[in-house]
């Protein structure tokens, strides 16, 4: 079946500092990958996506890479800011489609002024 | 627009009650989504319509959840009767349906049954 696995959390960083938060995935066939965040008392936004092997997500300084051959979506932003803490996760969708999203378990980002 | 909007956003309630969750989706949007996110199994598909039908609820628990979509406006999930372990967050979720790849969360109802 298609399972997500994250990076165990909390990480916690400076403001400023370099963020990376690893994804890795198991699927059949040419899934779509995703990231989004959840602000503290908010439902989950989408972040950014990527379709298809060697794409580059981005969105708000985020970035994420679709890599088929280590089947992974990793999570970077190069400066985080205190405005940035909020729980990130990673999903996957087999189709392609919102109703197959399968969900990592998320990684709390705390970031310190 | 409000976005998905959900309430009760906090619900606490003894154990053996009924308890009602109610959502209404983004207009437009004909597809609508129940998750459920806890600490020990994160996120969970438990129901999702499109058109207002029950396309897949193998994720719902068990009997003692029901979910009904009477109109493309509103949606419930119903839990009778509740038990401490049903504590969690419930999310609603809507798409305008078809192969979308975003979903649009509501904010949540946080569920504590004691």
């Amino acid at each position: 079946g298609n399972s997500v696995t994250q990076m165990e959390g909390p990480v916690t960083l400076s403001e400023e500092a370099f963020l990376t938060i690893n994804c890795t995935y198991t699927a059949t066939g040419y899934p779509s990958l995703f990231w989004y965040v959840q602000y503290p008392g908010e439902g989950l936004q989408l972040l950014l996506k990527a379709t298809k092997a060697d794409d580059k997500g981005s969105n708000k300084g985020f970035e994420a890479t679709y890599r088929k051959e280590t089947t992974s979506f990793h999570l970077e932003k190069g400066s985080v800011q205190v405005s940035d803490s909020a729980v990130y996760f990673c999903a996957l969708s087999r189709s392609g489609s919102a109703r197959q999203l399968t969900f990592g378990s998320g990684t709390q980002l705390t970031v310190l002024p | 627009d409000a976005g998905v909007i959900q309430s009760p956003r906090h619900e606490v309630t003894e154990m053996g009650q009924e308890v009602t969750l109610r959502c209404k989706p983004i207009s437009g949007h004909n597809s609508l989504f129940w998750y459920r996110q806890t600490m020990m199994r994160g996120l969970e598909l438990l129901i999702y319509f499109n058109n207002n039908v029950p396309i897949d609820d193998s994720g719902m628990p068990e009997d003692r959840f029901s979910a009904k979509m009477p109109n493309a406006s509103f949606s419930t999930l119903k839990i009778q009767p509740s038990e401490p372990r049903d504590s969690a967050v419930y999310f609603c979720a809507s798409t305008p349906g078809g192969d979308v790849t975003e979903a649009f969360f509501g904010q949540g109802t946080r569920l504590t049954v004691v």
